[in-house]
């Protein structure tokens, strides 16, 4: 079966530390590859999609950046972390067009 | 543009009470909608999802959606509510085109008083 795996589930950051977070999926091949930030009271916003290796796709401007060096494996970066890069992010991987996405538990990431 | 409204930001109800959360979606195309459950802290979990066929569709933990095409709605229905049903409970359309996206809504909390 398909899991993924989500890291740190908790980060606490200073302003201006870079940042790395880390999404693996097991138990598939070629997935579509999302990062979601939540905001309260806000749902979820699409940050980052990719369809394969090396192809990534921005939805909102903004102080990260993502990358896929490998077919399962999604990194959300930051060179300089900024107060307003405090939330909850979410990884997630869908199948086919058209599928449900899975989601990983989530990292709550703190900039202080 | 697509979009998705939860109307109700918080609601209460008493165990045992049926529960109706409203969504209305913006999709020029056939939607594919979805309903999703948040306990605090956690990834999200999918309840039921809706492609196409009958309008009435069966989800995990005895809930139900029901698509409304003139109404541009699929309302998360449950007919008797359990305290352990208290979560965050996302609505969200995928839009598709090459690839698969989900817009979601802002959700709704739900508080089962015992």
């Amino acid at each position: 079966s398909q899991t993924i795996h989500q890291w740190p589930a908790t980060l606490v950051q200073p302003v201006g530390s870079p940042l790395s977070l880390e999404c693996t999926v097991e138990g598939t091949s070629n997935p579509n590859l999302y990062w979601y930030r939540q905001a309260a009271g806000r749902g979820l916003q699409l940050l980052f999609y990719s369809v394969g290796i090396g192809q990534i796709s921005s939805e909102v401007p903004q102080n990260l950046s993502a990358s896929r060096p490998q077919d399962r494996q999604f990194i959300l970066s930051s060179k300089k972390l900024l107060l307003s890069d405090s939330g909850f992010y979410l990884c997630a991987w869908s199948g086919d067009m058209n599928t449900e996405a899975f989601f990983g538990q989530g990292t709550r990431l703190t900039v202080v | 543009a697509q979009s998705v409204t939860q109307p109700d930001i918080h609601i209460t109800v008493s165990e045992g009470a049926s529960l109706e959360l409203r969504c209305n979606y913006s999709y020029g195309a056939t939607p594919y909608l979805f309903w999703y459950v948040q306990s605090p802290g956690q990834g999200l979990q999918l309840l039921l999802k809706y492609f196409s066929g009958d309008t009435l569709v069966q989800g995990i933990k005895g809930f139900e959606a029901e698509f409304k095409r003139s109404q541009s709605s699929f309302n998360l229905r449950k007919p008797s509510v359990h305290w352990s049903d208290a979560a965050e409970y996302f609505c969200a359309v995928g839009v598709s085109g090459g690839y698969n996206k989900l817009i979601f809504g802002a959700g709704t909390r739900l508080a089962v008083h015992p």
